[in-house]
């Protein structure tokens, strides 16, 4: 099956800095990525849906200035957290698709803590 | 109104019994996907099983099968001889709109399933 990967796995920042997470897909086009947040024993909730080449798309509520998007490439998105706050901390998931078919494939995800 | 409504936030299961974890949908628009996953405490999103709604019959997977009844807006997954490392969240999620035009997931709240030996 298709793979998606998201680097890194863990990263604690200090309060004020930003952090950038990768996610790739590894071995098909992804014309589309999304992010999502999932808070402890939460559901995931979809942040914003990027396609390559244009400015992602931000679910209602989410800071565009705050969660930076980008998505240069078929096989790479990327999210920075800007100016994190504790309340930042978070698992943050991504998942990629081909748009030819239904299926989404989800990366590991990132755990991020703010201090 | 919640679109994807999971109504069982835990559930024990004795181990190889079949379980039946609940799901119930909204959507006005008539083509439309339903999705199970599985995370375990490590966090992956592991895919278990797909149904479209145009599809005529139920889709399997393995032990896994979703009890699709379109007119009650249901997609129950039903897990058969459960084990121990079926423990887990188990979340349903919902596409709306064709496959490919848009796969923007909306998750349920998930149900925490516990296999007891």
């Amino acid at each position: 099956g298709a793979v998606v990967s998201q680097h890194p796995s863990r990263v604690i920042c200090k309060s004020g800095t930003s952090v950038k997470i990768e996610c790739r897909s590894l071995d098909f086009q992804a014309t589309t990525m999304f992010w999502y947040r999932q808070f402890p024993k939460k559901s995931l909730m979809l942040m914003a849906t990027s396609n390559e080449g244009s400015k992602a798309t931000y679910e209602q509520g989410v800071e565009k200035d705050k969660f930076l998007i980008n998505h240069a490439s078929l096989t790479l998105s990327t999210l920075t957290v800007t100016s994190a706050h504790p309340e930042d901390s978070s698992f943050y998931i991504c998942s990629a698709s081909s748009g030819e078919t239904y299926e989404q494939y989800f990366g590991p995800g990132t755990r991020l803590t703010v201090t | 109104a919640q679109k994807i409504t999971q109504t069982q936030p835990g559930m024990f299961v004795q181990e190889k019994e079949a379980v039946t974890l609940d799901c119930t949908y909204d959507t006005s628009d008539p083509s439309y996907g339903l999705f199970w996953y599985k995370q375990p405490s490590s966090g992956e999103m592991i895919f278990l099983i797909y149904q479209g709604s145009y599809d005529q019959q139920n889709a399997t997977e393995g032990r896994y099968s979703l009890n699709f009844q379109k007119a009650r807006k249901s997609a129950n997954l039903v897990i058969s001889a459960s084990q121990l490392g079926d423990s887990a969240m188990y979340f349903c999620a919902m596409r709306e709109g064709p496959a490919g035009a848009t796969n923007k997931l909306i998750f349920g709240t998930g149900t925490l399933l516990a296999v007891q030996p």
